[in-house]
C-alpha cells in the first residue's frame, strides 16, 4: 500500500524558533498533500492543502505567514511553523492523495505517522 | 454543508463479540466514504472506502462497512473483535463533486475491546 512518512516524529523547541516538518510519499507521487492538526482527544482539523508547484490553500482561520507550506516536488511537502509559541504545540499530520488505481475523483488519502511538536 | 457524525464517543465490546461503530453523513450528491483507524501517537491508517457499487465494503483487518443511502449511514463492523482492535476510529466523507478533494472527518469513536 501507499506509504507516507513524516520527519521528525517529535520535536521540542524553544519559543520563538522555527520548526520544519517534512512529509514524503515514499512509493507514489502526490500532486496534492494535506496538513492537519490534531489536539488531544479531538478530531483532525485541516490546516491547508498543498499543491505541487503552486501556493498552498489555507483553511479559514489558519495564518499562512505562520504556517509556511512548500510543495517542492511530487513526493515532498514541508510545513514550517515560524516563531513557534506554546499554543502551537500539537500533533501535526500530513496526508497525500494516491492517484493510482482510478480517476482522481476516487482516490484515497494516505496519512503520515504524525509529528508531535512541543514548544517550551 | 458536508458533515459527518459519529454519535458514540466510545464503544466497549468483549473480545470475540461483533462490533459496530456508527457513522452518519450529510453531503450534496453522492458521497465518497472512508474509515480510518488511529493508534496512540500515530497517524491514521486507511481501513476501507465506499465509492460506488456494492453497499457492503470489505477492508483491512477483517473490517467491513455497509453503505445505507436511505439512512445516510456508513457503519463500521467486524464479526469478531480483537483486543488489538482497540483504537480511535474516524469516519470521513467527501462529495463526489468536490474538486478540492478535502475530507470531512467525524469526531472519532474510541473502541475498547476487553479481554
Amino acid at each position: 500500500g501507499a506509504v507516507v512518512s513524516q520527519h521528525p516524529s517529535w520535536v521540542i523547541c524553544k519559543s520563538g524558533t522555527s520548526v520544519k516538518i517534512e512529509c514524503r510519499s515514499l512509493d507514489f507521487q502526490a500532486t496534492t498533500m494535506f496538513w492537519y492538526r490534531q489536539f488531544p482527544k479531538q478530531s483532525l482539523m485541516l490546516m491547508a492543502t498543498s499543491n505541487e508547484g503552486s501556493k498552498a490553500t489555507y483553511e479559514q482561520g489558519v495564518e499562512k505567514d505562520k504556517f509556511l507550506i512548500n510543495h517542492a516536488s511530487l513526493t515532498l511537502s514541508t510545513l514550517t511553523v515560524t516563531s513557534a509559541h506554546p499554543e502551537d504545540s500539537s500533533f501535526y499530520i500530513c496526508s497525500a492523495r494516491d492517484l493510482a488505481g482510478g480517476p482522481p475523483s476516487t482516490d484515497t488519502q494516505y496519512f503520515g505517522p504524525g509529528t508531535r511538536l512541543t514548544v517550551l | 454543508a458536508q458533515s459527518v457524525a459519529q454519535p458514540e464517543d466510545q464503544v466497549n465490546v468483549a473480545e470475540g463479540n461483533p462490533l459496530t461503530v456508527k457513522c452518519t453523513y450529510s453531503v450534496s450528491g453522492n458521497p465518497y466514504l472512508f474509515w480510518y483507524v488511529q493508534y496512540p501517537n500515530r497517524g491514521l491508517q486507511f481501513l476501507l472506502k465506499y465509492i460506488t457499487g456494492d453497499n457492503l465494503v470489505k477492508g483491512s483487518y477483517g473490517f467491513e462497512a455497509e453503505f445505507n443511502k436511505s439512512q445516510t449511514s456508513f457503519h463500521l463492523k467486524k464479526p469478531s473483535a480483537l483486543v488489538s482492535d482497540s483504537a480511535l476510529y474516524f469516519c470521513a466523507v467527501r462529495g463526489w463533486m468536490d474538486s478540492s478533494y478535502k475530507l470531512i472527518f467525524g469526531s472519532g469513536t474510541r473502541l475498547l475491546v476487553r479481554p
